[in-house]
Parts: C-alpha cells; sequence; structure tokens
C-alpha cells in the first residue's frame, strides 16, 4: 500500500527556522516525483514546487521560489520542506502529494 | 501561463447528478492532463479523478471526467449524489512543469 505520512503540526515564533517532512513508502521513492502544496486557513490549494527524489531536482512555483526550499534523501524515502525564517503568514496546511497519493497534512502555526 | 476557473459553489439533491467545470483560460485544455481531487472538511484532498478521465482504485463509478475542446474546459460528473460527497472540489492541471490549480468549487448535497 502506497504511503505519505507526514511529520506532525509544528508551533513556531517569527524568525525561526522549520523543517517538515513527508515519508513515502509501499512503491520505489526515486521514481516519482513528490510536490508540496499549501492550503492557508479557509483558502484553497496553491502548489508550492516539486522533487525528484531520485537526483533531488527540483521544480518551483514563482510565488515560493526563495522562500522555501524542498529537498529529499532518498536513503530513508523522505521529503521536506524547509523555512529559514518564518513569518506568520506561512500559517498554513502543507501537504505532500504524489499523485493520485496525498500525504495527510502538517499544520504550521507561526505566531509571537 | 494560463488560469483554471471553477464555479465558487454548487448544490444538488441527493440521488441527482451534478457537473463542475474547469475552464482553461488560455492555451488548448487538452494539451495536459487535468486531475480532480476532493476535499471534505477536515481532510486532507484525495483524487477522484487523474489523467482527464481515470479513477483511482476505490473511488467509485459515479465520478467521472471529461475534456471539451470547444469549451476549453474539464468537467468532474457526480452521479447518484450522496450527502458523504459533500466537499470542496479541486481541478489541477499543468503549465509546463508547473501544477495550476482551479479556485475551488463547494459541493452542498442538500
Amino acid at each position: 500500500e502506497v504511503q505519505l505520512v507526514q511529520s506532525g503540526a509544528e508551533v513556531k515564533k517569527p524568525g525561526e527556522s522549520l523543517r517538515i517532512s513527508c515519508k513515502g513508502s509501499g512503491y520505489s521513492f526515486t521514481s516519482y516525483w513528490i510536490s508540496w502544496v499549501r492550503q492557508m486557513p479557509g483558502k484553497g490549494l496553491e502548489w508550492m514546487g516539486r522533487i525528484d527524489p531520485s537526483d533531488s531536482y527540483t521544480n518551483y512555483s514563482p510565488s515560493f521560489q526563495g522562500h522555501v526550499t524542498i529537498s529529499a534523501d532518498k536513503s530513508i524515502s523522505t521529503a521536506y520542506l524547509q523555512w529559514s525564517s518564518l513569518k506568520a503568514s506561512d500559517t498554513a496546511m502543507y501537504y505532500c502529494a504524489r499523485p493520485p497519493y496525498w500525504g495527510q497534512g502538517t499544520l504550521v502555526t507561526v505566531s509571537s | 501561463n494560463f488560469m483554471l476557473t471553477q464555479p465558487h459553489s454548487v448544490s444538488e439533491s441527493p440521488g441527482k447528478t451534478v457537473t463542475i467545470s474547469c475552464t482553461r483560460s488560455s492555451g488548448s485544455i487538452a494539451s495536459n492532463y487535468v486531475q480532480w481531487y476532493q476535499q471534505r472538511p477536515g481532510s486532507a484532498p484525495t483524487t477522484v479523478i487523474y489523467e482527464d478521465n481515470q479513477r483511482p482504485s476505490g473511488v467509485p463509478d459515479r465520478f467521472s471526467g471529461s475534456i471539451d475542446s470547444s469549451s476549453n474546459s474539464a468537467s468532474l460528473t457526480i452521479s447518484g449524489l450522496k450527502t458523504e460527497d459533500e466537499a470542496d472540489y479541486y481541478c489541477q492541471s499543468y503549465d509546463s512543469s508547473l501544477w495550476v490549480f482551479g479556485g475551488g468549487t463547494k459541493l452542498t448535497v442538500l
């Protein structure tokens, strides 16, 4: 069974760094791109970018380029989404996806 | 660059059929696959249609997808509506390597 299991909810302060994870199982992790999707409270889905776990090649949405970093460690079948300096506006639910499969989501709350 | 436009909301009665549209603003709707995602309140999205008209295993055949080049739009049709179908539905396609989402449609089954 294919599964994408994400790390747990995070509460951070503005300016802090954060890395959340998405572990794939039940399939060849290096054979499929993984995308990250943001959903701000009460809003729609926004595609942030994706990574090819076989070589860590990435594509980013222009809206998120430079604001987040997507990476992967194929040895442990895990993709990451990270911020170096969080803002309150980063408060959202974040999903990883390898269609047709989705992770369960990670809620990130940034508040002073 | 293009946008995908969906109706903000639709409503229909149980047992009826509803169709949700997704119109591409420029370029041909047929040039890139369209996916449809269902998101129930408080839950992660799930895929109900991929590659225009394919259903993942476990998705009932009440869900179907299609493409109409004349209107440059994709459609998600749900027949035999059930109250459990009440959710937000998002279409998604590709702009080169990038994903493009529609704004989402809230389906109310009343």
